[in-house]
């Protein structure tokens, strides 16, 4: 199974939003509503932001929201903060009854 | 709250088996809401799904590792483990044990990691 499509890195303002991607098939990211997105700071676990497509687990910031179109799903953060800046990762359920990850976003906080 | 703790041996010789366990606390490995999973980072690269346990016994491996894994849960001891073998220094990497959602793609509880060097 290929890797998802993520951008290497984004970077914005604080105060601004910015958009990450994550290019599937229709074999994974488009064929189920099974998208989620995790925030990883250096030296830390990942820590989920949005499942299921679009849904906010309680006690993360509804700064973070996410959307899907076709084969490529999203992770907008708006509003940036400088404790954003992390690297993201999208999760995507296959055909093939397993998951498969993107290969990551670094975003910057200027 | 529910916790997971993985263990195991930091350093591995090359062709050997690897093998790490997670322990979970606060909570049961035996509900019916749940998959276990082990989740892999490579030093300075990015996240690799390795493969996900049911309380059932049932599992799903990463196909480009198939060949090599075996994860089996003890629901006595309320833990599940991941056998990998013949590995080699790309196998070097922090290991994750996580927590799924059944019917969600939810990862909502992740241990710390560890770190598996394999070497001679």
């Amino acid at each position: 199974q290929s890797a998802l499509t993520q951008p290497a890195s984004v970077s914005g303002s604080p105060g601004q939003s910015i958009t990450i991607s994550c290019a599937g098939t229709s074999s994974d990211v488009g064929g189920y509503n099974y998208v989620s997105w995790y925030q990883q700071h250096p030296g830390k676990a990942p820590k989920v932001v949005i499942y299921d497509v679009n849904n906010r687990p309680s006690g993360v910031s509804n700064r973070f929201s996410g959307s899907k179109s076709g084969n490529t799903a999203s992770l907008t953060i708006s509003g940036l903060q400088a404790e954003d800046e992390a690297d993201y990762y999208c999760n995507s359920y296959t055909s093939s009854s397993t998951w498969v990850f993107g290969g990551g976003t670094k975003l910057t906080v200027l | 709250q529910l916790q997971l703790q993985e263990s195991g041996p930091g350093l591995v010789k090359p062709s050997e088996t690897l093998s790490l366990t997670c322990t979970v606390s606060g909570g049961s490995i035996s509900s019916s809401d749940y998959y276990w999973g082990w989740i892999r980072q490579p030093p300075g690269k990015g996240l690799e799904w390795i493969g996900t346990i049911y309380f059932s016994g049932r599992t799903d491996y990463n196909p480009s590792l198939k060949s090599r894994i075996t994860i089996s849960i003890d629901r006595s001891k309320n833990q599940f483990s991941l056998m990998l073998s013949s590995v080699t220094a790309a196998d070097t990497a922090v290991y994750y044990c996580a927590r799924r959602r059944h019917s969600s793609s939810h990862m909502d509880v992740w241990g710390r990691g560890t770190t598996v060097t394999v070497s001679s």
